[in-house]
C-alpha cells in the first residue's frame, strides 16, 4: 500500500510569493489533514478536509488556505510568504471515523528568503 | 491552554524498557489516545492507540488508567533507533475542536549504548 506522497520535497520562496503545496492520500482515506512544523516545535494543526469540504480549521490567518479534489488529494497554498512561514509542512491522511490514527506524509520543507 | 502534557526529554540505555507518560485532564468521554514516533525531517508515525486498559501491539504497550486523564506508552527493550520524538495525541478527531487535532512538543527520547 503506497502511503501518503508529498510534492514537493523541498521549496524555496522569496517573501510575498505564493506557494503551492500539494499531498496524495493513501488509497480509500477520504479525510486529509495539514500541519505546520516549524523547526525544532511541535505540530500545528492547519487545515482538515473530508469529502472535499474544509471541516475546521487552526489558528492561522487567512493566507493559509487549501482545497481537495474529487480524487481526495489535497492542495495547500500560502499567499503573501512571511520569513516566519519558513517551516515543514505535513500532510496526513486517515478514514472516515472517529478514532482512525492519522497517516503522515514525509512533509515539504518550505524555505522562504 | 495545553491540551496534553509530557516530559519534554528523556534518556535511556539500549535494552532497557522506557515508560512515557501523557496527562490529558480534560479527556473527554469520546476521546482516543494516539501515540506517534517521529524521526527528524519526517513524518510522525501511529504507534499504538488506545481508549482504556491497555493495549499491546507489536512495538508497544499503551497502558490507560481507569480516570483516563494520563496515559503511558511503554517501549520494551529500546534500541539506538528509537531515538525520536514521541507524541500522544487525544481527542476524537471528526467531532472535536481544532484543539484536539495540535500536537504538544512531544518527549525527545535519547537511548544510548
Amino acid at each position: 500500500e503506497a502511503g501518503v506522497t508529498q510534492s514537493p520535497t523541498h521549496l524555496i520562496k522569496t517573501r510575498g510569493q505564493q506557494a503551492t503545496l500539494r499531498c496524495s492520500p493513501i488509497s480509500g482515506h477520504t479525510s486529509v489533514y495539514w500541519y505546520q512544523q516549524a523547526l525544532g516545535l511541535g505540530l500545528q494543526f492547519l487545515l482538515w478536509y473530508d469529502e472535499g469540504e474544509e471541516r475546521n480549521r487552526g489558528n492561522f490567518p487567512p493566507r493559509f488556505s487549501g482545497r481537495q479534489f474529487p480524487n481526495y488529494s489535497s492542495e495547500l497554498n500560502v499567499n503573501a510568504l512571511e520569513l516566519e512561514d519558513s517551516a515543514l509542512y505535513l500532510c496526513a491522511s486517515s478514514v472516515g471515523t472517529g478514532n482512525s490514527p492519522l497517516h503522515f506524509g514525509n512533509g515539504t520543507r518550505l524555505t522562504v528568503t | 491552554l495545553a491540551k496534553t502534557t509530557q516530559p519534554i526529554s528523556m534518556d535511556s540505555y539500549e535494552g532497557q524498557e522506557v515508560n512515557i507518560t501523557c496527562s490529558h485532564n480534560n479527556i473527554a468521554t469520546n476521546d482516543y489516545i494516539t501515540w506517534y514516533q517521529q524521526f527528524p525531517s519526517q513524518g510522525p508515525r501511529f504507534i499504538i492507540q488506545g481508549y482504556k486498559t491497555k493495549v499491546t501491539n507489536e512495538v508497544a504497550s499503551l497502558f490507560i488508567p481507569a480516570d483516563r486523564k494520563s496515559s503511558t506508552l511503554s517501549l520494551p527493550r529500546v534500541s539506538l533507533s528509537d531515538t525520536a520524538v514521541y507524541y500522544c495525541l487525544v481527542g476524537d478527531i471528526r467531532t472535536g475542536t481544532a484543539s484536539k487535532l495540535t500536537f504538544g512538543t512531544g518527549t525527545r527520547l535519547q537511548v544510548t549504548l
